[in-house]
């Protein structure tokens, strides 16, 4: 069981607006960076959003980040079908001293 | 452009041990936190352990404790990772990170007999 939550599926229509959230605790979430991940099945995670709502270079801007207290959301505007894979969020953990994953969303594009 | 190059992954017997490598190049490795994370056949991601710039802090996720052992040289902007007492649990694609930012493609860790 990850520490981060996550639920396990989420989906929208092509051009529709889907929000992902990812739950933990005051330790994690609650004190530190959240980070978010899209993963291609078969492939190496890529990073989206760090430090709670950054884009690095690259990433389109219809991925948004945000935290509010212990918890964290993805939002993704414009939904294309490419967008149907896994995400992935994770944070430090301050009494577990490492980071701490969610167990992952899929994301369907109907 | 960052790159980072797992390898050493390999078929090895329970209790058996591995040492994984992970070459980078594209930014200044002396400069920043290095992490290895996991991922077993068809489940979640799993950070394993990470080490900071200069070497003199380490930590690891409690499964691995003991067990691991992380280390890194700044001279040849490398990173390993030492198994040992490996379990089938440990079986995963070992990926290597710059900081939780840019990851490697992975290596293939297989515990089997």
């Amino acid at each position: 069981q990850s520490v981060l939550t996550q639920p396990p599926s989420v989906s929208g229509t092509p051009g529709q607006r889907v929000t992902m959230f990812c739950s933990g605790s005051y330790f994690n979430i609650g004190s530190n960076y959240v980070y978010w991940y899209q993963q291609v099945p078969g492939t190496a995670p890529k990073l989206l959003i760090y430090k709670n709502n950054q884009r690095p270079s690259g990433v389109p801007d219809r991925f948004s980040g945000s935290k509010s207290g212990t918890s964290a959301s993805l939002a993704i505007s414009g939904l294309r079908s490419e967008d149907e894979t896994d995400y992935y969020c994770a944070a430090w953990d301050d009494t577990k001293k490492g980071w701490v994953f969610g167990g992952g969303t899929k994301l369907t594009v109907l | 452009e960052v790159q980072l190059v797992e390898s050493g992954g390999n078929l090895v017997q329970p209790g058996g041990f591995l040492i994984l490598s992970c070459a980078t190049s594209g930014f200044i490795f002396s400069k920043y936190w290095m992490s290895w994370v996991r991922q077993a056949p068809g489940k979640g991601l799993e950070w394993v352990a990470n080490i900071n710039p200069d070497g003199s802090t380490k930590y690891y996720v409690d499964s691995v404790k003991g067990r691991f052992t992380i280390s890194r040289d700044n001279a040849k902007n490398s990173l390993r990772l030492e198994m040992s007492n490996l379990t089938d649990e440990d079986t995963a694609v070992y990926y290597c990170l710059n900081d939780m930012d840019f990851w490697g493609q992975g290596t293939l860790v297989t515990v089997s007999s």
